[in-house]
């Protein structure tokens, strides 16, 4: 199947600082989704961004599918930033959204005052 | 706004129960899934479905089934509960790809999860 690998696996900032998590998939995709994981477990949706660039505030992400990877950006972090975010994806072969997620193992981002 | 709710937040049973985890979402979502979070494991597919009585395995369905007679309703059924299925538990709808909306067609929305351990 689809591998999904995330980098860097952790990352420690102090408050202010940007950062840019990555995300490497192994094969074309029609859905791929950025999610912040909170410390209760909700998956927070981001972006959904197979391809293309979007922003929302202070995060933004661009997917560059022909070259299969993706970035998520989070500038003047705050603390409130901190947890675990997961990039998933849909393989193109899939047929669409019936099929479920892949997930990377996730990016573990602490923001420190 | 999209919501996807579960039963319960925090579930302890017995090895040996049967156990339902209940999952609604109120967007007239087709698709319905159900997935199992474990450190070091990541996240992983158990079941999904794609219209009512309509059922499909994912990576791991060992040890569960499903049902959906209602749309909006997709439940997990642990038939003889085990402690290796200790874990975080995390539902999810979306909309199918045709009918949706060509920017979200696809978009899983998740639920805030049930953790559940089995003793």
């Amino acid at each position: 199947g689809i591998q999904v690998e995330q980098s860097p696996p952790d990352l420690i900032l102090q408050e202010g600082a940007n950062s840019t998590l990555r995300c490497n998939f192994s094969d074309s995709v029609n859905n791929l989704q950025w999610f912040h994981q909170n410390p209760w477990g909700q998956l927070i949706n981001l972006f959904y961004i197979p391809s293309g660039t979007k922003q929302n505030g202070r995060l933004s992400a661009t997917t560059v599918a022909t070259e299969r990877y993706s970035l998520l950006y989070i500038s003047s972090s705050q603390t409130t930033d901190s947890g675990v975010y997961f990039c998933a994806v849909t393989p193109m072969y899939s047929g669409g959204g019936a099929d479920g997620l892949t997930f990377g193992k996730g990016t573990h981002l602490i923001i420190q005052p | 706004d999209v919501k996807v709710t579960q039963s319960s937040r925090y579930l302890v049973k017995r090895t040996g129960e049967k156990v339902f985890l209940e999952c609604v979402q109120d967007m007239d979502h087709e698709n319905m899934f159900w997935y199992r979070q474990d450190p070091g494991l990541g996240l992983r597919l158990i079941y999904f479905s794609y219209d009512v009585k309509m059922k499909e395995k994912g990576d791991i369905p060992e040890g569960y089934s499903v049902s959906r007679e209602k749309k909006e309703r997709f439940s997990l059924i642990l038939e003889s509960a085990s402690t290796n299925q200790t874990s975080m538990y995390l539902c999810a709808s979306s909309p199918r790809v045709a009918g949706g909306d060509p920017n979200h067609s696809g978009t899983q929305y998740f639920g805030p999860g049930t953790r559940l351990t089995v003793l």
